[in-house]
Parts: C-alpha cells; sequence; structure tokens
C-alpha cells in the first residue's frame, strides 16, 4: 500500500508544550500535505513541502522532509487547546490524487 | 468564499433505499474529489473529476455506487440500493490544479 503511516496513533501533551508528529511511506512522492481535522468537520490544509524542500514553516507549524529516510513530521509548537484534532499527511505520488494517512490524533489538555 | 457546499450534512435510510449526496465545488476550481471516511478504513478516495469529466474512479467500491458533475458547479454522488456497510462520512472537496484540496463539512450517512 502507497499509504502513508503515521505515529504516534493519539499524543496527549500539556498546554504550551510541543507536539511532534510523523509520516512515512515506501514510494518517491511529488509532494507531502498536511492537514488537520476537527471533531466533526472536513479537512483543513495546513502546509504542503515539495519533494526537493526539506523544511516549511507556517506561523506554529515546521514540517521536515527527508527522502533519503521517506519520512516527514510535523512540529506544532507551543501547543493551544484549540489545536487538539487530527492531523493527516497526504501524499502525492506525481499524479493528481492525494492518499491520506491514518491520522494523529492529538489532544491537548489544559 | 462560501467554501465546499455539502448536503444533506447528515441522512439516516433503511437499506435498500436510494441515497443522494451533492456536492458544491469552490467557484474557479477543476478538480472535484469524493472521499469516504470510516473508523477502519480511514479517508479513502472514491472518483475524482476534472473539469467536470471522471478521471480516476477505482476508489468506487461497488456497483452500487455512481457519481456525476453535470456542470462546473454541481456534483452527486448516489448510492443505490444502499447497505449497512455504506454507512460513513462523505466528504467532497475540490481544488485548483490538483494541489491543495478544500475540504466540505461532510454529509454523515448512516443506514439502518
Amino acid at each position: 500500500s502507497q499509504q502513508g503511516e503515521e505515529d504516534p496513533q493519539a499524543l496527549s501533551i500539556q498546554e504550551g508544550e510541543n507536539a511532534t508528529m510523523n509520516c512515512s511511506y515506501k514510494t518517491s512522492i511529488n509532494n507531502l500535505q498536511w492537514y488537520r481535522q476537527n471533531s466533526g468537520r472536513g479537512l483543513v490544509h495546513l502546509i504542503l513541502i515539495r519533494s526537493n524542500e526539506r523544511e516549511k514553516h507556517s506561523g506554529r507549524l515546521r514540517v521536515t522532509l527527508d527522502t533519503s529516510k521517506k519520512s516527514s513530521s510535523l512540529l506544532i509548537t507551543a501547543s493551544r487547546a484549540a489545536d487538539t484534532a487530527s492531523y493527516f499527511c497526504a501524499i502525492n505520488f506525481g499524479n493528481e490524487k492525494l492518499t491520506f494517512g491514518t491520522g494523529t490524533r492529538l489532544t491537548i489538555i489544559p | 468564499d462560501a467554501g465546499v457546499i455539502q448536503s444533506p450534512r447528515h441522512e439516516v435510510t433503511e437499506m435498500g433505499q436510494e441515497v443522494t449526496l451533492r456536492c458544491k465545488p469552490i467557484s474557479g476550481h477543476d478538480y472535484l474529489f469524493w472521499y469516504r471516511q470510516t473508523m477502519m478504513r480511514g479517508l479513502e478516495l472514491l472518483i475524482y473529476f476534472n473539469n467536470n469529466v471522471p478521471i480516476d474512479d477505482s476508489g468506487m467500491p461497488e456497483d452500487r455506487f455512481s457519481a456525476k458533475m453535470p456542470n462546473a458547479s454541481f456534483s452527486t454522488l448516489k448510492i443505490q440500493p444502499s447497505e449497512p456497510r455504506d454507512s460513513a462520512v462523505y466528504f467532497c472537496a475540490s481544488s485548483l490544479g490538483a494541489k491543495t484540496q478544500y475540504f466540505g463539512p461532510g454529509t454523515r450517512l448512516l443506514v439502518l
């Protein structure tokens, strides 16, 4: 399966701490994207990183991509209660589709 | 910008009934995707369109599922006849140039 595998499946941290989640894949990619899904809602795009990029930032988000290890990580700094959600990596393998990972359920404890 | 609009938001039906889910993509977007999300299988791509033309329907689970996009501002996903295992949240997403996808709020379907 080309599906991205995410770990951990679930993560609980105290508000203010940093949260890191990882995504691994098996074949070469065109780009990798991260999405957030709040409970009962649709997915919201967070950030896109291309295969020739190693790191991108957006506000409190930092995404890294290591194509040699076929993995990506999403770091959320100074977490807030509003960051509680599920986070998905989505991989573009060069066509028009995205293949979504299994997701990490993040809980921020106030 | 109204975003992607889906209707209905919730649907409860009995096994064997026909179900029609509707989607209005963001104006100007040229791609439209239908996904299904369940706890067991995660988020699965069912079918996607480019400029109203179906490009890949390999994710459609069975012949009971069909999708149409008669124009750039409207798409439907139909299940006929519905079965309990079709219970899931169905999402529609649109994009410009097949990059960042914008998701609708989803339709939560329960087939009894």
